[in-house]
């Protein structure tokens, strides 16, 4: 079965501080893997994304990884901001070639910043 | 431009009644796709339009959910006989033509909630 599974599942950090998320996927085929962020009563936005063939991937403060044989993705968030409080969830694309671009969600990772 | 915009914001109802939620996605996305989301859970696929057509139905529960989307754009997702069990966040995404890369643009939601 297509899983996608997150830890861990909420962490609280300080204002300032680093961290990193995890992602262990099992779906196959394999297209893409993205990093969403969802705030409390908003939909998802995406962060990052990786092909197969990509180990990295930053975008400002965020930067994901993913290892592709081992079927591990990560999110390290670096200088942590209240803003960053939100849901951080982990997506992988199990279509393919024209197919339907169905997308897998992890149950995500809550991450709450405090001054 | 404008983004996702999803109506109702909230919806409440009575076990047995019928409920009609509605997506209007970005001018110019041609794949529109509805999830549903429980409490503490990544959203989970629900139907893919390509244009008018419903490309992937495989994610509908079952016969009581229906979607349309008559012209290509404005999507409705419409469910009979609601049960306490469909309570969730219902959200739209559109994006461009179905392709593997193509991000899927997520609307604020649909909170349902029968009673």
């Amino acid at each position: 079965k297509n899983q996608v599974e997150q830890s861990p599942q909420s962490l609280i950090i300080l204002e300032g501080k680093n961290c990193t998320l995890q992602c262990n996927y099992t779906v196959s085929p394999f297209s893409n893997l993205r990093w969403y962020k969802q705030d409390t009563g908003r939909g998802p936005v995406s962060l990052t994304i990786m092909t197969f063939s990509e180990n990295t991937k930053s975008n400002g403060r965020y930067t994901a990884t993913l290892d592709a044989d081992t079927k591990q993705s990560s999110l390290h968030i670096t200088a942590s901001q209240l803003s960053d409080s939100a849901s951080y969830i982990c997506v992988v694309n199990g279509g393919y070639g024209g197919a339907t671009n169905k997308l897998i969600f992890g149950t995500g990772t809550l991450l709450a910043v405090q001054p | 431009g404008a983004g996702v915009s999803q109506t109702p914001s909230n919806k409440v109802t009575e076990k047995g009644k019928y409920v009609e939620l509605r997506c209007d996605p970005i001018s110019g996305h041609t794949a529109l796709y509805w999830y549903r989301q429980s409490l503490g859970q990544g959203p989970e696929f629900l139907i893919y339009f390509q244009g008018t057509g419903a490309a992937d139905d495989s994610g509908l529960p079952n016969d009581r959910f229906f979607a349309v989307r008559p012209e290509g754009s404005v999507s409705t997702l419409k469910i009979q006989r609601t049960e306490r069990g469909d309570s969730a966040v219902y959200l739209c995404a559109s994006s461009l033509p179905s392709g593997l890369d193509n991000e899927q643009f997520f609307g604020p939601g649909t909170r349902l909630t029968v009673l």
